[in-house]
This record gives structure tokens, C-alpha cells and sequence, in this order.
């Protein structure tokens, strides 16, 4: 299977800082259709995750334009410019490229 | 506005099995697959497998073949998991996702707690 590290595993920062995830697989998650199908999700504390950044740099409807992603092959990143209270949780990257489709560790955004 | 709604904690006993409900509405129930993530603390998110609504079609995770199986109710709108020869190792949240193919995960349920304990 392949497998998705997180770094780092957690992140310390204050409301309006800048911070970036990094996530980085095993294997290349360029199908062979063209497409790279690795998305970001955030788990807000007490609740389900929800879908941040599909196909490494589509912002989901609704999700603010403060959250970018970027990356290709092996190496990914999502980035929040300008933290607000709102975006503390849990980020996980997930690849759908490989099956069985498979979850990053998690990073841990809180409050320095 | 899409929904999916999520049946009750369950506390079973080892050995035991459970079966766990997802009934979706606000869109089209056949027009997406339905997947089932399993959360731990300690093994984090991990995918099941996914039913393809219209046709009653599953892919199973390696890993869950034989742990569980995935069924649908078209006319109720309603995916199940149900999940056998419980362990405590299957104490968990599980969720089930509307996926659009590809790990495309866009609306979660709010998570079923399972608990395996004698």
C-alpha cells in the first residue's frame, strides 16, 4: 500500500501566521490518465473530516482561498495564509491513485 | 443539502457482529459510491471499501475482506456495513463518505462509535 508521511505531526502558530504541511508518498501518485489524485482534508475538533483540496490544488466549494495546495509526483504541500481561529484540527493528505486509496497521518494545527 | 445521516453507538461483545446504517438524502443516492472509513487513535483513517449504489458492486480493502461487508437499500437511500467476529482491534469510528471516485471524499456522515468489549 502506499504510504503518505506527514510532516510535521504537529504545528504551532498564531492567528494570522502563515504555516505549510508537507505530505509525501512512496510512490508517485501520477495515474496513468494524467491525473494525481491526492486531496487534503481537515478534521475540526468533535467533528467529521471534511474536503478541503481535491486533485492536489482545487479548492472545494465553500472552503476559503486562504488554503492553497501544491506539489507533483511524491511531494505535496498545503498551505494556509493567514491562520485563523477557525482552521485548527487535524490535516490529513489522501491518494486515490493507488488502491486501496490510503490516509496521511494527520498534522495537528493548534494555537501557539 | 446533502446528508448523511448515521445510525447509533454500538457496544458488542467479542465475537460478536453489528451492522451499521447510512441513510443519504439531498441528492441522488445512485449517481455516487458510498465508502466506509474506519478512525483509530492509533492506527488513524483507514479505507474499508467502497458499494456502488446503482449496481450493488463493492471493492474491499485487502484488509477488510472478510471483516466487512457492504450492502445497499436503493429504495430507502440507505447504505450498511456490517462488520463480524468482532475484536476489541475493531473498536473504532466509523464513517461513511459519499466518494466520487478516486478518493474524492466530499460528504461525511458523523461517525458511528463502535465499541468491542466482554
Amino acid at each position: 500500500d502506499v504510504v503518505l508521511t506527514q510532516t510535521p505531526p504537529t504545528l504551532s502558530a498564531t492567528i494570522g501566521q502563515s504555516v505549510s504541511i508537507s505530505c509525501r508518498s512512496s510512490q508517485s501518485l501520477l495515474h496513468s490518465n494524467g491525473n494525481t489524485y491526492l486531496h487534503w482534508l481537515l478534521q475540526r475538533p468533535g467533528q467529521s473530516p471534511q474536503l478541503l483540496i481535491y486533485l492536489v490544488s482545487r479548492l472545494e466549494s465553500g472552503v476559503p482561498n486562504r488554503f492553497s495546495g501544491s506539489g507533483s509526483g511524491t511531494d505535496f504541500t498545503l498551505k494556509i495564509s493567514g491562520v485563523e481561529a477557525e482552521d485548527l484540527g487535524v490535516y490529513y493528505c489522501v491518494q486515490g491513485t493507488h488502491a486501496p486509496w490510503t490516509f496521511g497521518g494527520g498534522t495537528k494545527l493548534e494555537l501557539k | 443539502q446533502v446528508q448523511l445521516q448515521q445510525s447509533g453507538a454500538e457496544l458488542a461483545k467479542p465475537g460478536s457482529s453489528v451492522k451499521i446504517s447510512c441513510k443519504a438524502s439531498g441528492y441522488t443516492f445512485t449517481s455516487y459510491y458510498i465508502s466506509w472509513i474506519k478512525q483509530t487513535t492509533g492506527q488513524g483513517l483507514e479505507y474499508i471499501g467502497y458499494i456502488n449504489t446503482g449496481s450493488g458492486g463493492t471493492n474491499y480493502n485487502e484488509k477488510f475482506k472478510g471483516k466487512a461487508t457492504l450492502t445497499v437499500d436503493k429504495s430507502s437511500s440507505t447504505a450498511f456495513m456490517q462488520l463480524s467476529s468482532l475484536t476489541p482491534d475493531d473498536s473504532a469510528v466509523y464513517y461513511c463518505v459519499r466518494e466520487f471516485g478516486v478518493g474524492y471524499f466530499d460528504y461525511w456522515g458523523q461517525g458511528v462509535m463502535v465499541t468491542v468489549s466482554s
